[in-house]
């Protein structure tokens, strides 16, 4: 079974600039996640959809967004990008959302990383 | 709100020597916890969970014990080999909710 990707890999921007990320989950997961990955503050928890319904949202402006479309596939986008915004994102998708013991594991793609000059 | 603290690196040994990487964590209830790899240049491995107290997750030679009574979850390996060169993090999900809270990572070198 296929893995979690996600393009595209590297991304080079400049300031006020906007990108769009993509992600797709392993086969017949439906829940999918998006976290930033920087030296400075570690990975940090952008949102995650669930049949393309936002489900839960980190601390982030609203520059970042996202959406999931009906095969699970998912886009974050970032507006208007500032230097800070470098970064490796990564998308991790699992079966189920939830609560519980038997809850799935969340399995991450590469990342794409996005450099803002 | 929750959080999890894990020892900060580098960490530097020689191969086949043991391996022990302190978590703690501060959460409500009662949460999943997990140890993640990141090999360089890499997106994030599940190296092993535990569910509930007193669950003892393992994998690749690596355990892991949650214990409630400390809020603990430390990683240990009794013979490291220098393969297992990478970034750990040690990572818990609250009950009820599907984002992942991350420790700061800790980097670990095995010498040959």
């Amino acid at each position: 079974k296929a893995g979690v990707t996600q393009t595209p890999r590297y991304l080079i921007k400049t300031r006020g600039q906007q990108v769009t990320l993509s992600c797709s989950p392993i086969s017949g997961h439906r829940s999918v996640s998006w976290y930033q990955q920087t030296p400075g503050q570690g990975l940090q928890f952008l949102f995650e959809y669930f049949s393309e319904t936002q489900r839960n949202k980190g601390n982030f402006p609203g520059r970042f967004s996202g959406r999931q479309f009906s095969n699970s596939r998912s886009e974050m986008n970032v507006s208007t990008l500032e230097l800070g915004d470098s970064a490796l994102y990564l998308c991790a998708s699992s079966l189920v959302f939830g609560a519980g013991e038997n809850t799935d594991t969340q399995y991450f793609g590469p990342g794409t990383r996005l450099t803002v000059l | 709100g929750d959080s999890v603290t894990q020892m900060e690196g580098p960490v530097t040994l020689s191969e086949e020597a043991f391996l022990t990487i302190n978590c703690t964590y501060t959460a409500t209830g009662y949460p999943s916890l997990f140890w993640y790899v990141q090999y360089p240049g890499e997106g994030l491995q599940l190296l092993l969970k535990a569910t509930k107290a007193d669950d003892k997750g393992s994998n690749k030679g690596f355990e892991a014990t949650y214990r409630k009574e400390t809020t603990s979850f430390h990683l240990e390996k009794g013979s490291v080999q220098v393969s297992d060169s990478a970034v750990y993090f040690c990572a818990l999900r609250a009950f009820g909710d599907d984002k992942i809270i991350f420790g700061k990572g800790t980097r670990l070198h095995i010498l040959p």
